[in-house]
């Protein structure tokens, strides 16, 4: 079926630690895999996406990792700032006929300062 | 603004009304995509078109909403015989191309009372 699971619901740290927030896909041919950054009653921005024929993405302070085998991806965020806060959303692009974008229920981080 | 916009950003109706959103994308954007995001969700996908037509329906949509794209430029919700359980916020999101990254509108918050 398609269905994206994200983890954890929840995660807090200390400002300058790293969080990491995963994510597992059904589909194993979904091939685009991006991850949405939305704070208080805002909406929606992409901050990082990855495509399947890459296992690495890095910009700055963010990096994304994919492994296609065990069809789980990641966000890694380092040195966190109190303004990371916010809910991280991953996403997965289905195939099977499909283009939607299947969202996972969202991380909510809380960056201490 | 070369952004997004959706209108109203607001909208209380009582039960039984029909309510109508629209929805302006990125002028060259082909792709436009219609979510509805309750509390403590990801966006949930319902509908998405290719210029002026509409490619996939959620199963979950039911036959109270319809959407449309006449001339490939904005789109419109209805939501017939608006029901409680309708209460969310819907936005619009619009790429270049599917695969593209996706942008999102603020939303319109639609309260059934």
């Amino acid at each position: 079926g398609e269905n994206v699971e994200q983890h954890p619901s929840t995660l807090s740290v200390q400002e300058g630690d790293s969080a990491v927030i995963k994510c597992t896909y059904s589909d194993s041919a979904s091939n685009y895999f991006p991850w949405y950054k939305q704070e208080l009653g805002k909406r929606p921005q992409l901050i990082i996406d990855i495509r399947s024929n890459v296992g690495e993405k890095k910009d700055q302070r963010i990096a994304v990792t994919l492994n296609k085998t065990a069809k789980h991806f990641s966000l890694h965020i380092t040195e966190t700032q109190p303004e990371d806060s916010a809910v991280y959303f991953c996403a997965a692009i289905l195939q099977g006929g499909s283009e939607k974008l299947v969202f996972g229920k969202g991380t909510k981080l809380t960056v201490n300062p | 603004d070369t952004g997004v916009s959706q209108d109203p950003r607001h909208k209380i109706t009582k039960r039984g009304q029909n309510v109508t959103f629209r929805c302006d994308p990125i002028s060259e954007h082909n792709r436009l995509y219609w979510y509805r995001q309750t509390l403590g969700q990801g966006p949930e996908f319902l509908t998405y078109f290719q210029n002026e037509a509409q490619l996939e329906k959620s199963r979950l949509l039911s036959d109270r909403f319809s959407a449309e794209r006449p001339k490939g430029s904005f789109s419109t919700l209805e939501i017939q015989r608006t029901e409680q359980g309708d209460s969310a916020m819907y936005l619009c999101a619009s790429s270049l191309n599917s695969w593209d990254e996706q942008f999102f509108g603020p939303g319109t918050r639609l309260t059934v009372l």
